[in-house]
């Protein structure tokens, strides 16, 4: 038990639509960041939040949004939704504190986009 | 930019045999490394992780992993392995000190035969 929930579990949309994901961090741990993970490859990084401002980008498109709240919850919001963004979707928050910081992943959120 | 790679997509051993799961990294300056385990359905929990110090690093469940600067390498290793062990094991390396930004492998599939 990792003490970082995600919601919903599983999704399916079409393509065109607009999809909320959300994540509950562990009390107190500054620093989210979300994963896209397509089956069969490792996770790829989305972007990191921390003290609610963004704080870092991977390679996707700016159609990849996201919120962190005061409460250690955060969103992963993606609009226009493609085929291609079928996958499993987790996110991690830690402690920021340096080279000891340790991340906790939720059990993630599968999206299937039709 | 900093990458890892993952030689083998899959792995069969015997239970009771040694372990060993390959990673390669690519990344400029000392490189923040970690082992991570995922469950089918489930995120990704911590294994082991290296920063500095000691180039031999024990992890949780038996495991423990070596980093190699002159190969490039962080190689995963167990002396025995047990049936609960099957799983997917993913290497990556952190941007930095942040182990939120990291780059993952595409993971090895482990199998445990009886």
């Amino acid at each position: 038990e990792t003490g970082v929930t995600q919601s919903p579990t599983h999704l399916i949309k079409t393509r065109g639509q607009q999809v909320t994901l959300r994540c509950s961090s562990q009390s107190g741990h500054n620093t989210v960041s979300w994963y896209q993970q397509a089956l069969g490859q490792g996770p790829q990084f989305i972007f990191q939040y921390y003290r609610e401002e963004e704080n870092g980008r991977g390679n996707f498109p700016p159609r990849f949004s996201g919120l962190q709240f005061p409460n250690y919850s955060s969103e992963l919001n993606v609009n226009a939704l493609e085929l291609d963004d079928s996958a499993l979707y987790l996110c991690a928050s830690s402690l920021k504190k340096g080279a000891n910081e340790k991340l906790f992943f939720g059990s993630g959120t599968q999206l299937s986009v039709l | 930019a900093q990458s890892v790679t993952q030689p083998d997509i899959h792995i069969t051993v015997s239970e009771g045999a040694s372990l060993e799961l390959r990673c390669n990294y690519s990344y400029g300056a000392t490189p923040y490394l970690f082992w991570y385990v995922q469950s089918p359905g489930q995120g990704l929990q911590l294994l082991l992780k290296y920063f500095s110090g000691d180039t031999l690093v024990q992890g949780i469940k038996g495991f423990e992993a070596e980093f190699k600067r002159s190969q490039s390498s962080f190689n995963l290793r167990k002396p025995s392995v047990h049936w609960s062990d099957a799983a997917e094991y993913f290497c990556a390396v952190g941007e930095g000190t942040n182990a939120g930004k990291s780059t993952f492998g595409d993971g090895t599939t482990l199998t445990v035969k009886p």
